[in-house]
């Protein structure tokens, strides 16, 4: 199956710093890409909808100033984490789809571990 | 709001028998039901999905079954084998939302 990488794997950091994840579909064009977050032991909680070009929407209580999302291209999207604290930590998820009438067609990376200290 | 629920944190099943794992949902709007597998510090792999407008969708071992009048949906794993053990998140995508809802997940244990 198609592809999708996301570095680093994981990160440590301080609070009050900013953290910038990287997410690429390696050997596809992705339309959209989805950006979670997952707690331990919850659902994978959506974050915002990225298409390329355009702006992101984000979830109803995700801070877009906080976490900013840019989609410059069909193969890469990137979420930064703006001074980020304690509470930031967490593990994140992207994915990335190339067409809506391809839901199974969702490819998923294998996640960003940040911890901020 | 929760809209896709999976209200068993995990399940135990011996090796060769059939693991089933359950999944409600409270939006009747929904086209789509996926089911992902998902080892730890990975990112989920797609399983298999239905149609809201099927009941039964089946690929080898595994086989989804939908009840929309109950908003209920199941994943049948059978033989289950140790390498199924990992957890298992249902995921569901309506058009008008334009967006998938997942599970909290279930972590199966499949013992040999």
């Amino acid at each position: 199956g198609a592809v999708v990488s996301q570095h680093p794997s994981w990160v440590i950091c301080k609070s009050g710093t900013s953290v910038k994840i990287e997410c690429r579909s390696l050997d596809f064009q992705a339309t959209t890409m989805f950006w979670y977050r997952q707690f331990p032991k919850q659902s994978l909680m959506l974050m915002a909808t990225s298409n390329e070009g355009s702006k992101a929407t984000y979830e109803q209580g995700v801070e877009k100033d906080k976490f900013l999302i840019n989609h410059a291209s069909l193969t890469l999207s990137t979420l930064t984490v703006t001074s980020a604290h304690p509470e930031d930590s967490s593990f994140y998820i992207c994915s990335a789809i190339t067409a809506v009438d391809a839901l199974n067609e969702q490819f998923f990376g294998p996640g960003t571990r940040l911890t901020v200290l | 709001d929760q809209q896709v629920k999976q209200n068993s944190p995990s399940l135990s099943v011996q090796e060769g028998r059939i693991s089933i794992l359950n999944c409600d949902y409270t939006n009747s709007m929904f086209d789509y039901f996926l089911w992902y597998k998902k080892y730890p510090a990975e990112g989920p792999t797609f399983l298999i999905s239905i149609s809201s407008i099927k009941d039964k969708n089946e690929d080898g071992r595994f086989t989804v079954f939908l009840n929309k009048s109950a908003k209920h949906l199941s994943l049948h794993i059978v033989p289950s084998q140790p390498g199924d053990s990992a957890v298992y998140f249902c995921a569901a995508w309506g058009y008008n939302f334009n967006k998938f809802y997942f599970g909290s997940g279930t972590k199966l244990n499949v013992k040999p």
